[in-house]
């Protein structure tokens, strides 16, 4: 089975300022999907960024890019420029890349702005 | 992209009442999973819709309580039944599509609480 850890329940970052979030996973796959998915307030889960294991190079959108360590089984996210409306829960997934299962979520980790 | 219509966005329930949540897709979707996130809490899964046959429970849920219909490869539901306060969550669907399930969508979520 898969596990995600989140490490970090909370942090808070100044705006315009960077932030790393930290995500490991645990699995015997090697074909798999990483996930950051951002939830505000609202309760919609929005999709952040992805990341397919096969893919050596780390993904990156806009001011969110991640650090992918296949070895290290890490995923970290970093927010550049913060702003905000990061202001939100963060939460980082795996999911199989076959088989048409669903994603394992981490705990989450707050992120909070600050003006 | 897909778009999940969810409803209802909210509901108060009294104990020992049903309440059943609909995600209706705009399109063909493979897979559909329903989700709950309790207050605080990251998402667990409580079941994976199966298309014309019995859906896939996770290890403690159970179809009594949580029965879940899927007619056709757009809709599907969940129905919460005889209500206690511990029931009270958030309950998000979500569906995938594309060979290697490459596309993930996620209703806005139903927040229910029981009195």
């Amino acid at each position: 089975a898969q596990t995600v850890t989140q490490s970090q329940p909370e942090m808070s970052v100044q705006e315009a300022e960077t932030v790393t979030l930290s995500c490991t996973y645990d699995t015997s796959e090697n074909n798999y999907y990483l996930f950051w998915y951002k939830q505000p307030p609202s309760r919609q889960m929005i999709l952040v960024i992805r990341q397919e294991a096969y893919k050596q190079q780390n993904a990156t959108e806009n001011r969110f890019s991640v650090n992918f360590q296949k070895a290290a089984k890490s995923f970290s996210l970093k927010i550049s420029d913060s702003q905000l409306g990061d202001t939100a829960m963060y939460f980082c997934a795996f999911m199989k890349r076959s088989g048409n299962t669903p994603l394992v979520f981490g705990k989450g980790t707050r992120l909070s702005v600050i003006a | 992209s897909a778009v999940i219509s969810q409803k209802p966005s909210r509901d108060i329930c009294q104990r020992g009442t049903s309440l059943t949540i609909q995600c209706q897709v705009d399109s063909q979707v493979t897979m559909m999973f329903w989700y709950r996130q309790q207050p605080g809490q990251s998402l667990t899964l409580i079941a994976t819709a199966n298309q014309g046959s019995e859906a896939t429970y996770e290890s403690g849920f159970v179809i009594d309580k949580f029965p879940i219909s899927r007619p056709n490869l757009t809709f599907s539901t969940l129905t919460v039944s005889n209500m206690s306060p511990e029931d009270s969550s958030i309950y998000l669907c979500s569906a995938t599509e594309g060979a290697a399930n490459e596309k993930l969508f996620f209703g806005s979520g139903t927040q229910l609480s029981v009195l």
